[in-house]
């Protein structure tokens, strides 16, 4: 089975800190992306990575950067954290071409 | 108009009840379909997916496609109180780096009663 692990489960942050979410996926997936999930609202994509040092912005990228140093682990930088960043934040991955993704178990985030 | 429309419920049957499940979209490149199952406090887990019209089994579950109306389905029969969770449909468009982009409906909470 495919896994997908986000380093925490729940974070908490000042506003205006940097905050780092972590992803690994164990199976050699080319593809990673992240996600942000709010009610109403649904997974709007941040960005996505198809190779090691490839980035491209998904949706919804202003306030987010991020970096993919190794085929599998992708990080997710809010550069200065602010309480409309509040959301619950998924990583996935897939192989290259049409696939599923599949996602980690999210990373809620609280920005005060 | 969002590229994925998707009514979010609340819906609550029975158990033992059919479920439909109805997602509409608004693009028509070559593209590929999928349902998800959220339970709370998880992340999405696949439950079909589909590149062509018609319809496609797995148990219980049977996803449906119609591309001349653009329309997306999941039944669930013989629904059960463990099926109580959120559904997700996703539109992925085919070509370059634009795989496993998908795009989300806002999802259906779903509650089975016993």
């Amino acid at each position: 089975d495919v896994k997908v692990t986000q380093s925490s489960r729940y974070l908490v942050k000042r506003t205006g800190e940097k905050v780092f979410l972590e992803c690994v996926q164990d199976m050699d997936h080319e593809n990673m992306f992240w996600y942000r999930q709010d009610p109403g609202l649904g997974l709007r994509l941040i960005y996505f990575s198809y190779d090691v040092k490839m980035k491209e912005k998904g949706d919804i990228p202003e306030g987010y950067s991020v970096s993919r140093e190794k085929k599998e682990r992708f990080s997710l930088i809010l550069e200065s954290a602010s309480t409309n960043q509040t959301s619950m934040y998924l990583c996935a991955s897939c192989i290259a071409g049409p696939s599923p993704l599949h996602f980690g178990n999210g990373t809620r985030l609280t920005v005060t | 108009q969002k590229e994925v429309e998707q009514d979010p419920g609340p819906l609550s049957v029975p158990e033992g009840a059919i479920v439909s499940l109805n997602c509409t979209y608004s693009n028509s490149a070559f593209q590929y379909f999928m349902w998800y199952r959220q339970y709370s406090r998880k992340g999405p887990e696949l439950l079909m997916y589909t590149y062509s019209s018609g319809n496609k089994e797995d148990g219980r579950f049977t996803a449906q496609v119609d591309k001349s109306s653009k329309y997306i389905s999941l039944f669930i029969r013989d629904s059960q109180p463990s099926d109580s969770a959120t559904y997700l449909c996703a539109r992925g468009r085919a070509g370059g780096t634009s795989y496993g982009k998908l795009t989300f409906g806002q999802g259906t909470i779903l509650t089975v009663h016993p």
